[in-house]
C-alpha cells in the first residue's frame, strides 16, 4: 500500500538558520507533490507546488525539490523565522484520484 | 474573496448518534473535498464533490455520507457514531480545471468528539 513518511520528531532550529524538512514515499508514482501548513488548531494552508516532471521550485524564502528516482521530497525554508514554527504537511496527487495523500507531518520550531 | 468556512467549530455526541457537519466553498471553487484529521495525524480522504455529485471516496464506510448544493456548499453526514470518529474534519475547496492538481484551501475544521 501507499505510504508516506515524514520525520515524526520535532524538528529544532535557530532563528536565521535553513529547515529542511523530508518526505519520502513509497509505492507511489505522484504526478504531483504539495506542501501544506498547519498550525494548531488550523486548517493546512497551502505553500508549494512541485510536479513530476521539475526538480525544483523556489518562493521567496521556500524551497522544494523532488526526486522521484529517491521517491523523496525536501522542503527547505531559509532564514528561518519564529513565525515558522508550525506542522508542515507533505501531500501526493496523481491526475486520476481526485484526493491528496497527506503524510503525519512534522513539527518545526524555530528559537528566537 | 470569501475563504471556506465550517461550521459548527467544535461538537461534542455520544456513541450512536448522527452528526451533521456544514461547509461553504470558497467562492468561485466548485469542488469541495473532505478529510478526517485524527490527532496527530495527517488529513485523511473521506470523499469529493463536483456537480452535486460523489466523485471520488476514500476508505470510509458507508455511514458516512456526503451532500453538495447548487451553491457547492457542502454538508458532511456521519451515521451511528463511534468512538474513533473523533477527529478534526476538515473541508477543503478548489477549482475543478482540466489538469487536476490544483491547490486545496481548508476552512479551518470541525473538532468532533465522540463519547
Amino acid at each position: 500500500s501507499q505510504k508516506i513518511e515524514q520525520n515524526s520528531e520535532a524538528l529544532n532550529i535557530q532563528e536565521g538558520k535553513t529547515a529542511t524538512l523530508t518526505c519520502n514515499y513509497t509505492n507511489y508514482s505522484p504526478a504531483y507533490l504539495q506542501w501544506y501548513r498547519q498550525d494548531p488548531g488550523r486548517g493546512p494552508v497551502f505553500l508549494l507546488l512541485i510536479r513530476e516532471n521539475e526538480k525544483e521550485k523556489r518562493k521567496e524564502r521556500l524551497k522544494v525539490t523532488f526526486d522521484t528516482t529517491l521517491k523523496q521530497s525536501l522542503f527547505h525554508i531559509t532564514a528561518s523565522q519564529p513565525a515558522d514554527s508550525a506542522t508542515y504537511l507533505c501531500a501526493l496527487g496523481d491526475t486520476g484520484r481526485r484526493a491528496l495523500t497527506f503524510g503525519s507531518g512534522t513539527r518545526l520550531q524555530v528559537q528566537p | 474573496e470569501t475563504g471556506v468556512t465550517q461550521s459548527p467549530t467544535h461538537l461534542i455526541k455520544t456513541r450512536g448518534q448522527q452528526v451533521t457537519l456544514r461547509c461553504s466553498s470558497q467562492s468561485g471553487h466548485n469542488t469541495v473535498s473532505w478529510y478526517q484529521q485524527a490527532l496527530g495525524q495527517g488529513p485523511q480522504f473521506i470523499f469529493q464533490y463536483y456537480r452535486e455529485e460523489e466523485n471520488g471516496r476514500g476508505n470510509f464506510p458507508p455511514r458516512f455520507s456526503g451532500l453538495q448544493f447548487p451553491n457547492y456548499s457542502s454538508e458532511l453526514n456521519v451515521n451511528a457514531l463511534e468512538l474513533d470518529d473523533s477527529a478534526l474534519y476538515l473541508c477543503a475547496s478548489s477549482l475543478r480545471t482540466g489538469v487536476n492538481s490544483g491547490e486545496l484551501f481548508f476552512g479551518e475544521g470541525s473538532r468532533l468528539t465522540v463519547l
